[in-house]
Parts: structure tokens; sequence; C-alpha cells
């Protein structure tokens, strides 16, 4: 069974400042399963990434995903107001597997 | 576009049968597979299961023993059946598509159901 880690657990940025999460896969996963989900307060996720690095429709480009080996990352080049949420990456293989979240708060 | 619907009680009595349905609208439910996730309160996503148009499933394995997911084509619904339930199975319980995209595209409002007597 494949385990999604997420690191860190919360993120304290500012408005402006770039934000990088990670997702470390317990083992060799396909990058074309590997998925990122925006969460606001309130509200059902979001898909955000799909295939580690395309970006979901109604996204913009300071979104990015990226890959090296079993590890995965979420950048967010300059954070605005509305990113602040809530992010979890997903894994689809022989099960379904979500990463236990980063929250990216306001500092 | 396509759109889900979740529907079913808000509380549900310890030891019964939690059951829900995802209603699919805008769309056909013959293709892709249809997603149950929940998330208990502050706390983060967990896969309950999927089941395929065709009827094919898979569940997560700490919940196997208690899940039942079917899918009525006819309809365009597919359904939740949690047996046995405790406290711990209080959250908002989700349904979802698995694109073509390979990701969760399309996601209920979710629901809030609590186990409570």
């Amino acid at each position: 069974e494949i385990v999604l880690t997420q690191s860190p657990g919360t993120l304290s940025l500012s408005p402006g400042e770039r934000a990088t999460l990670s997702c470390r896969a317990s083992q060799s996963v396909s990058s074309t399963y590997l998925a990122w989900y925006q969460q606001k307060p309130g509200q059902a996720p979001r898909l955000l990434i799909y295939g580690a690095s395309s970006r979901a429709t109604g996204f913009p480009d300071r979104f990015s995903g990226s890959e090296s080996g079993t590890d995965f990352t979420l950048t967010v080049s300059r954070l605005e107001p509305e990113d602040f949420a809530v992010y979890y990456c997903q894994h689809f293989g022989s099960s379904l597997t979500f990463g236990g979240g980063t929250k990216v708060e306001i500092k | 576009q396509v759109q889900l619907q979740e529907s079913g009680p808000g509380l549900v009595k310890p030891s019964d049968t939690l059951s829900l349905i995802c209603t699919v609208s805008g769309g056909s439910i013959n293709s892709f597979y249809w997603i149950w996730i929940r998330q208990p309160p502050g706390k983060g996503l967990e896969w309950i299961g999927n089941i395929y148009y065709s009827g094919s499933t898979n569940y997560n394995p700490s919940l196997k023993s208690r899940v039942t997911i079917s899918v009525d084509t006819s309809r365009n619904q597919f359904s939740l059946n949690l047996s046995s339930v405790t406290a711990a199975d209080t959250a908002v319980y989700y349904c979802a598509r698995y694109g073509f995209i390979y990701g969760l595209d399309v996601w209920g409002q979710g629901t809030t159901v609590t186990v409570s007597s």
C-alpha cells in the first residue's frame, strides 16, 4: 500500500511569498496518477494539478507541480490572499491514497 | 457540466447502517470511476471506496468489512452503505468522479453525517 507523506504540516507565509509543498511517496508511483487538490474551509476539495504537473482548469500559472523520483512538489510562486488553504496530494493505483495535507496560513 | 449531489440522513444511530446516494446530473454515469471520500471534523481526506460504472468495486482495507458501494445506471446514481457505525464515522461524506485526466475532477458539495444516539 502506497503512503503519501506531506510536509510541512503547516506553512506560515505572507502574501507575495513563495510556497513550496512536498509530497513523498513510500514507493515508486506513476506521475500520471499523482494529483493535488486545494480545499478551503467549508468547501469540497478542488482539483488543482493532475499528472503531477498539469494545471486544472481555472487555476493560474503561479501554481506548478513537479516531480523527482518519489518526491512531488507543489509550488505557488507568489501567494495571493485566495491561495491560503489546505492542499492535498493524491495517488490512484491499486487503491486511492491521500496525503495528510499541508495548511498554508497567513503569517 | 457534470454535477454530483449527495443525499441521505444527517443523523445515524450507533450500530446502524449509514446510507448515502450520489446523483449524477449533466452527464452519464456510464464511464469513469465513482468515488466515496469522507473527512472527519478537522481532519484530512479518507478514501472509502470506488466503483466503476460496470459495477466492479474497490474498498479501503480499513473499512472493507463494513462498506458496500453500488451503482444504478438507470437512475444515474451510485450509493454507499456503511454498517455498524460508531462516532468515529462522523464526517463530511463526499462523492466524486475520477475523470479521464486522472484526477478527482468533479465533487459533490458534501453531506455531514453525525453518528449519535
